[in-house]
C-alpha cells in the first residue's frame, strides 16, 4: 500500500520568514496530494491541494510543488504569521475525491513573533 | 448541512463497553470516510463508503470495529468491547464521490477508562 513520509516533524521559523515542509510517497499510482492544517483541538482543514497533471500551485502565501519523477511534494509558506502556527499534514491518494487518503505523520510549525 | 457533523463530541466509556459514533456528511457528498487520530499522531484510515458500493474496510484494526452507512447518508462507527488502546479522536470526512476534496468533521474524542 501507499506510504507517505513527512519531514520535519517540528519546525520553528521567525515571523516573516518562509517555511517548507516536504513529503515523499511510495505508490506511483497516487495522483492527488492535499495539505491539511490542524490547529490544536480543531478539525483538519484543507489549505491547498495539487493533482499530478500540474507541477506547482499557488494560493496567496501558500504554494505546493510536485515532482512526480522523484515522488515528492512540498508545502511552502511565505511571509509567515503567528496564525500559521499549527500541525500540517500532507496526504496522497490514487484518485481525487473517491479514494482514501494516506497521511504523513505531521509537522508542528511554530512561528516565533 | 453546512459541514460534516459528528456526535458526540466527547465520549468517556469503561473498558469492555460498546460505543457508537455518528457522522452526518455534507449534503450531496456520496463518499464518506472514517479516520482515527491518536494523541499527537497522524490520521489512520479506517473505512470508506462510496455510494452503493461495498465499503473499503481495509483499515479497520480488528473485528471489534464495524461501520454502517444507512440510506447513503449518515454513518455509524461501532466499537465493541472497547479497550484502552481505542482511546483516540475519531474523524469523519466526506467528499463528492465523482471528484473533490475531503472535508472533515470536528471528531469524537473517545476515552476508554
Amino acid at each position: 500500500g501507499e506510504n507517505v513520509e513527512q519531514h520535519p516533524s517540528t519546525l520553528s521559523v521567525q515571523e516573516g520568514d518562509s517555511a517548507v515542509i516536504k513529503c515523499t510517497y511510495s505508490d506511483s499510482a497516487s495522483n492527488y496530494f492535499p495539505w491539511y492544517k490542524q490547529e490544536l483541538g480543531k478539525r483538519p482543514q484543507l489549505i491547498i491541494d495539487i493533482r499530478s497533471n500540474v507541477g506547482e500551485k499557488k494560493d496567496q502565501r501558500i504554494a505546493v510543488t510536485l515532482n512526480k519523477t522523484a515522488k515528492h511534494f512540498s508545502l511552502h509558506i511565505t511571509e509567515t504569521q503567528p496564525e500559521d502556527s499549527a500541525v500540517y499534514f500532507c496526504a496522497a491518494s490514487k484518485s481525487f475525491g473517491n479514494e482514501k487518503l494516506t497521511f504523513g505523520t505531521g509537522t508542528r510549525l511554530t512561528i516565533i513573533p | 448541512g453546512a459541514g460534516v457533523s459528528q456526535s458526540p463530541s466527547n465520549k468517556v466509556t469503561e473498558k469492555g463497553k460498546d460505543v457508537e459514533l455518528r457522522c452526518d456528511p455534507i449534503s450531496g457528498h456520496t463518499a464518506l470516510y472514517w479516520y482515527r487520530q491518536s494523541l499527537g499522531q497522524g490520521l489512520e484510515f479506517l473505512i470508506y463508503f462510496q455510494g452503493n458500493s461495498a465499503p473499503d474496510k481495509s483499515g479497520l484494526p480488528s473485528d471489534r470495529f464495524s461501520a454502517e452507512r444507512t440510506g447513503g447518508s449518515v454513518s455509524t462507527l461501532t466499537i465493541q468491547r472497547t479497550q484502552q488502546e481505542d482511546s483516540a479522536v475519531y474523524l469523519c470526512a466526506s467528499s463528492f464521490g465523482t471528484g473533490g476534496p475531503e472535508y472533515f468533521g470536528a471528531g469524537t474524542r473517545l476515552s476508554v477508562l
